[in-house]
């Protein structure tokens, strides 16, 4: 079964620096996606970001960007010139087959993250 | 507003009521999902849905009931819950074509708490 790590439960970073969340995964499928979503405090989960495992180049959207190294199993999400709207918990997710061509997502334990003013 | 909607946003309940959480998406999607969302844990997926019927049950006790009467909405009745039931109940919707744009959106979740 495949499963997700995500090591940082609380991560801080002072406004306009970089920050890297770290996500680790185990699968035994060559083929897969990988997502980061982010859930700010009492609102919606959103898509942040996302990385189809047969492709080499890393994805990026603006300020965010994920470090991909398929052999080592881990994909990082970066978020550059940090913001106070980027504070929020961050999910890592992985996508696979379900039943009857349905697709089933396993998420992280999240990492919370904090932007120092 | 990512087009999936969920009502109550909060609900207090006892042991001994009887209540059911409504979900809807106005995306066209075809696959619909119940999370639970614990302090601590990763997201529990609950239930699937492809097409209004259930393809999926991650051994979730009888006590929770999802029925899907359409593509677009989705509940999860509720009847003798337990205390350890208080959570954030997430729905979620995705096309399920498995292509590379496909990714689920959320709604806002209900926020339960069994006294």
């Amino acid at each position: 079964a495949q499963t997700v790590t995500q090591s940082q439960p609380e991560m801080s970073v002072q406004e306009a620096e970089t920050v890297t969340l770290s996500c680790t995964y185990d699968t035994s499928e060559s083929d897969y996606y990988l997502f980061w979503y982010k859930q700010p405090p009492s609102r919606q989960m959103i898509l942040v970001i996302r990385q189809e495992a047969y492709k080499q180049q890393n994805a990026t959207e603006n300020r965010f960007s994920v470090n991909f190294q398929k052999a080592a199993k881990s994909f990082s999400l970066k978020i550059s010139d940090s913001q106070l709207g980027d504070a929020a918990m961050y999910f890592c997710a992985y996508r696979s087959e379900g039943g009857s061509g349905t697709y089933k997502y396993i998420f992280g334990t999240g990492t919370r993250l904090k932007v120092l003013a | 507003e990512t087009g999936v909607t969920q009502t109550p946003r909060h609900l207090v309940m006892g042991m001994t009521n009887k209540k059911s959480l409504k979900c809807e998406q106005h995306l066209g999607h075809n696959a619909m999902y119940w999370y639970k969302q614990s302090a601590k844990k990763p997201l529990e997926l609950m239930f699937v849905y492809s097409l209004e019927e259930r393809v999926e049950n991650n051994s979730v006790p009888s006590r929770f009931s999802p029925e899907c009467p359409n593509s677009s909405h989705l509940f999860l009745h509720l009847h003798t819950l337990q205390p350890e039931d208080s959570a954030l109940y997430l729905c979620a919707s995705s096309q399920d074509s498995g292509g590379p744009q496909e990714t689920q959106y959320f709604g806002p979740g209900t926020r339960l708490l069994v006294l």
